[in-house]
């Protein structure tokens, strides 16, 4: 089946660095990806969605500046969390729509990054 | 908007037992729905989805049945084994494609 992956699954940095997150679509192509954050026994919340090739569309509250995407390939999108700070840690998670015909409506979930910032 | 509601894990069966997550939904139409599960330190995999009202998704022995009169989508498995023990999500479609995803059940099979 269709592989998402994400890089790092783990880190851990100060406050006031910037952490980016990649998240690949192995063996398939993705014109959209979207990103998702959870909470501690909370719900997967969408931050954000990522079109290939054009700027990404964020939810109400996201913060733009913060969280910047860029989904510069149909295989690779990346989300940047700028000047972090103690209350971004959290599970970030990706996923990836296949963009063939047919195909649209499943989406392949990566395994999350968990992000502690100190 | 739109927004799904679970049972509150987490739910501790033993194998072999019959398995209920409830999911019930909020919604403008009628949006596919699914199942997603997590296993332990996996991303999530989707489970089965229905499309349109009074489908029956399965998949690995789990059932769930879009009910538009209720708002449902109620899992169920009539015998569980150790290896579903996992995080289990349910959730709609959004009118971006996205996923609106309730905050999960944890299922604990013991042997």
């Amino acid at each position: 089946g269709a592989v998402v992956s994400q890089h790092p699954s783990r880190v851990i940095c100060k406050s006031g660095t910037s952490v980016k997150i990649e998240c690949r679509s192995l063996d398939f192509q993705a014109t959209t990806m979207f990103w998702y954050r959870q909470f501690p026994k909370q719900s997967l919340m969408l931050m954000a969605t990522s079109n290939e090739g054009s700027k990404a569309t964020y939810e109400q509250g996201v913060e733009k500046d913060k969280f910047l995407i860029n989904h510069a390939s149909l295989t690779l999108s990346t989300l940047t969390v700028t000047s972090a700070h103690p209350e971004d840690s959290s599970f970030y998670i990706c996923s990836a729509r296949e963009a063939r015909q047919g195909r649209s409506e499943t989406q392949y979930f990566g395994p999350g990054t968990r992000l502690l910032v100190l | 908007g739109n927004s799904v509601t679970q049972m509150e894990g987490p739910v501790t069966l033993s194998e072999e037992a019959f398995l209920t997550i409830n999911c019930t939904y909020t919604a403008t139409g009628y949006p596919s729905l699914f199942w997603y599960v997590q296993y332990p330190g996996e991303g999530l995999q989707l489970l089965l989805k229905a499309t349109k009202a009074d489908d029956k998704g399965s998949n690995k022995g789990f059932e769930a049945t879009y009910r538009k009169e209720t708002t449902s989508f109620h899992l169920e498995k009539g015998s569980v084994q150790v290896s579903d023990s996992a995080v289990y999500f349910c959730a709609l479609k959004g009118s971006q494609g996205n996923l609106i995803f309730g905050k999960g059940t944890k299922l604990s099979v013991k042997p």
